[in-house]
C-alpha cells in the first residue's frame, strides 16, 4: 500500500488568506483524491487531482477556491484560497490504487483554523 | 445519486459484540469498504466486500447483501482502544462515504 506524506499537518490562518497543502506518495499513483472533512461529519471528495491536466472538480467546488496541482505521479498540491472561518476543517489527500472507487489510502490530514 | 445510512452514534461494553448497519444507494457498485477513524486521526482501511456475505478478520467483520444495499461491520471482544468512528464507504465512479457512527466503549 502507498505511504502519503501530507503537509502541513495543521495551521491556523488568517481569514482572507491562502494556504498551500502538500501531499507526496512514496509510488507513482494513477489516482490522486482531496477530501475535505468538516467538524463532526464525513468525508466529502473536492475534486480528482489529474496528472497533465486540469483537476476534475465535484458539486459545489470551484477551481477558483480550490486550485489544484498535479505536476508528477507522485506529488499533488491543494490551495485554499481566501480563506473565512467556514473553510475550517481536515482535508485529506488520497490515493487509490487499481480500478477508480476502489480501497483509499489516506495522508494523515492537515487541520486547518481560520480565524 | 448516490445515498449512504448509518446510525450517528452507538454506545457499548467493553468485552461485548456491536453491529454497525450501512444501508446505500448507488449508481455503479465496486465494493463496499469499512474504515476506521479515531478522532484527529486519517481514515484507516479495515475491510472490503464484492461479494455477498461475511468476510472475516480477526475481532472484525464485514457482511454484504448487494441485492438489499446492506452491510454491517460486526466488532467482538470489544476494547476501549476500539471507541472511533466507522465509516462506510460505497465504490463506484468514485468513493462515496457515509457519514460515520462514532462507537464508544464503555468499561
Amino acid at each position: 500500500s502507498a505511504v502519503i506524506s501530507q503537509k502541513p499537518s495543521r495551521d491556523i490562518c488568517q481569514r482572507g488568506t491562502s494556504l498551500t497543502i502538500q501531499c507526496q506518495v512514496d509510488s507513482q499513483v494513477t489516482m490522486m483524491f482531496w477530501y475535505r472533512q468538516q467538524p463532526g461529519q464525513s468525508l466529502t471528495l473536492i475534486a480528482t487531482a489529474n496528472q497533465g491536466s486540469e483537476a476534475t472538480y465535484e458539486s459545489g467546488f470551484v477551481i477558483d477556491k480550490f486550485p489544484i496541482s498535479r505536476p508528477n505521479l507522485t506529488f499533488s498540491t491543494l490551495t485554499v484560497s481566501n480563506m473565512s472561518p467556514e473553510d475550517s476543517s481536515i482535508y485529506l489527500c488520497s490515493v487509490e490504487e487499481g480500478r477508480r472507487g476502489t480501497e483509499a489510502f489516506f495522508g494523515q490530514g492537515t487541520r486547518l483554523t481560520v480565524v | 445519486g448516490q445515498n449512504i445510512d448509518q446510525p450517528t452514534e452507538m454506545t457499548a461494553t467493553e468485552g461485548a459484540i456491536v453491529q454497525i448497519n450501512c444501508t446505500y444507494q448507488t449508481s455503479g457498485f465496486n465494493g463496499l469498504f469499512w474504515y476506521q477513524q479515531h478522532a484527529g486521526e486519517a481514515p484507516t482501511f479495515l475491510s472490503y466486500n464484492v461479494l455477498d456475505g461475511l468476510e472475516e478478520k480477526g475481532r472484525f467483520s464485514s457482511f454484504l447483501s448487494r441485492s438489499k444495499g446492506y452491510s454491517y461491520l460486526l466488532l467482538k471482544e470489544l476494547q476501549m482502544k476500539d471507541s472511533a468512528s466507522y465509516l462506510c464507504a460505497v465504490g463506484a465512479n468514485n468513493l462515496f462515504f457515509g457519514t460515520g457512527t462514532r462507537l464508544t466503549v464503555i468499561p
